[in-house]
């Protein structure tokens, strides 16, 4: 059973625009959650993260809300860029777990469009 | 530094042969990781450890072994491979420095099982 689901494979994006990528967890005992970006024939690379204790953070272009009452957290990207064309990862750490032990989403491939 | 370093990058096996994918990492992390990627699944993680000596399963650990002798290495080992294991690995690597220290990936070892 997927703990940790990103539904939307892919998306589409104008150069400028907002990206928004989703994801949706199940597991009520996590409590961090991080964002992963993956360009092809490379390992993911950290983006950004947020505790259960925020809903909200921000790291230049990236903001990552989380709605710990939906189990809902979602990624935007202002303004979007070509180099933003990637594959997301959502991961999520469980409260009391090991820090490397992270479940992840199965991706969306972000797509900006020039 | 290196950082997260992986061998073979590619390699091709047959059903029933064993093989060891090589993972090291040269940033004195006490944390590693092996996931796997697969189309649709995103990353899910095999085994992984916490200290020299110390590993534990993840959500797909059947058909893997791993051990830590030492901090800088995690051998992940297939002893019979079969088709299912056919994937994309990547190795982490993680300090403990911080309860929400990220991790650092390895390029991937692609492994074509026939």
């Amino acid at each position: 059973d997927q703990q940790v689901k990103q539904n939307s494979p892919s998306l589409s994006v104008q150069e400028g625009r907002i990206s928004i990528l989703n994801c949706d967890y199940t597991n009520s005992m996590f409590d961090y959650f991080l964002w992963y970006k993956k360009y092809p024939a490379e390992g993911p690379t950290f983006l950004i993260s947020i505790s259960s204790i925020k809903d909200k953070n921000e790291d230049g272009r990236f903001t990552v809300f989380l709605n710990k009452s939906a189990k809902h957290l979602s990624l935007h990207i202002v303004p979007s860029q070509p180099g933003d064309s990637a594959v997301y990862f959502c991961a999520a750490s469980e409260y009391g777990g090991a820090t490397n032990k992270l479940i992840f989403g199965t991706g969306t491939l972000l797509a900006v469009q020039p | 530094n290196a950082g997260v370093t992986q061998t073979p990058k590619f390699q091709v096996l047959k059903t029933g042969q064993s093989m060891t994918l090589q993972c090291a990492q040269d940033m004195n992390h006490e944390y590693m990781s092996w996931y796997r990627q697969d189309p649709g699944m995103g990353l899910r993680l095999i085994h992984y450890s916490v200290g020299a000596g110390i590993t534990d399963q993840g959500e797909v650990p059947n058909g893997y072994n791993v051990s830590r002798s030492t901090t800088e290495d995690f051998p992940l080992r297939l002893l019979s491979a079969a088709p299912s294991q056919t994937s994309v690995y990547f190795c982490a690597s993680s300090s403990t420095s911080g309860r929400f220290e990220t991790q650092y990936f390895g390029p991937g070892t692609r492994l074509l099982v026939l």
